[in-house]
């Protein structure tokens, strides 16, 4: 089985602060995904990505960056922390474009 | 401007019964459609797929309809159990496209 591993559960970073999320997959994935989910608004793509250095930009990419230096490894980065961006994140990973996305277990991020 | 809409923030079921959770698009490029399961504290979880090729895909207690010409698809559980109490999201694909579409999510509670 895929196993998407996301660094932290919880963080609580202070306004201002550069924040990195790291998400890890096992099982050489082209493609992986960044995605914050809140209440009532279900997943909204950050940024993607299809291949090692390329990114793509998601529908609400403004606030953060990404890297993918590896294959296995996408970090999402948000250059400066404003309280909202206090959400859950979610990675996730696929073999394919739209098929079989197999997801981390998110990151509570809460900025104060 | 939701292109996949899933109207009903929560659904209470009666263990044993049918749960019906409903999904609506706009976008008729979509050809395939997914649902995903939530737990708590957990990355969503791939539930069932169905391509705009069939109008019914059935694994076990779920099964899916797609109902091409209203742009509308549900997920039926029968019979509903507590663990299935969760958060279930609906995704749509337009082909090649690498981005999944997703709806809000509908909380759905199975009261014992």
């Amino acid at each position: 089985d895929v196993k998407v591993t996301q660094s932290s559960r919880y963080l609580v970073k202070r306004t201002g602060e550069k924040v990195f999320l790291e998400c890890v997959q096992d099982m050489d994935h082209e493609n992986m995904f960044w995605y914050r989910q809140d209440p009532g608004l279900g997943l909204r793509l950050i940024y993607f990505s299809y291949d090692v250095k390329m990114k793509e930009k998601g529908d609400i990419p403004e606030g953060y960056s990404v890297s993918r230096e590896k294959k296995e490894r996408f970090s999402l980065i948000l250059e400066s922390a404003s309280t909202n961006q206090t959400s859950m994140y979610l990675c996730a990973s696929s073999l394919t474009a739209f098929y079989g996305y197999t997801f981390g277990s998110g990151t509570r991020l809460t900025v104060v | 401007d939701q292109q996949v809409k899933q109207n009903s923030p929560s659904l209470s079921v009666q263990e044993g019964r049918i749960s019906i959770l409903n999904c609506d698009y706009t976008n008729s490029m979509f050809d395939y459609f997914l649902w995903y399961k939530k737990y708590p504290a957990e990355g969503p979880t791939f539930l069932i797929s169905i391509s705009s090729i069939k109008d019914k895909n059935e694994d076990g207690r779920f099964t899916v309809f797609l109902n091409k010409s209203a742009k509308h698809l549900s997920l039926h559980i029968v019979p509903s159990q507590p663990g299935d109490s969760a958060v279930y999201f609906c995704a749509a694909s337009a082909g090649s496209n690498y981005q999944l579409i997703w709806g809000a999510g509908t909380k759905l509670i199975i009261k014992p």
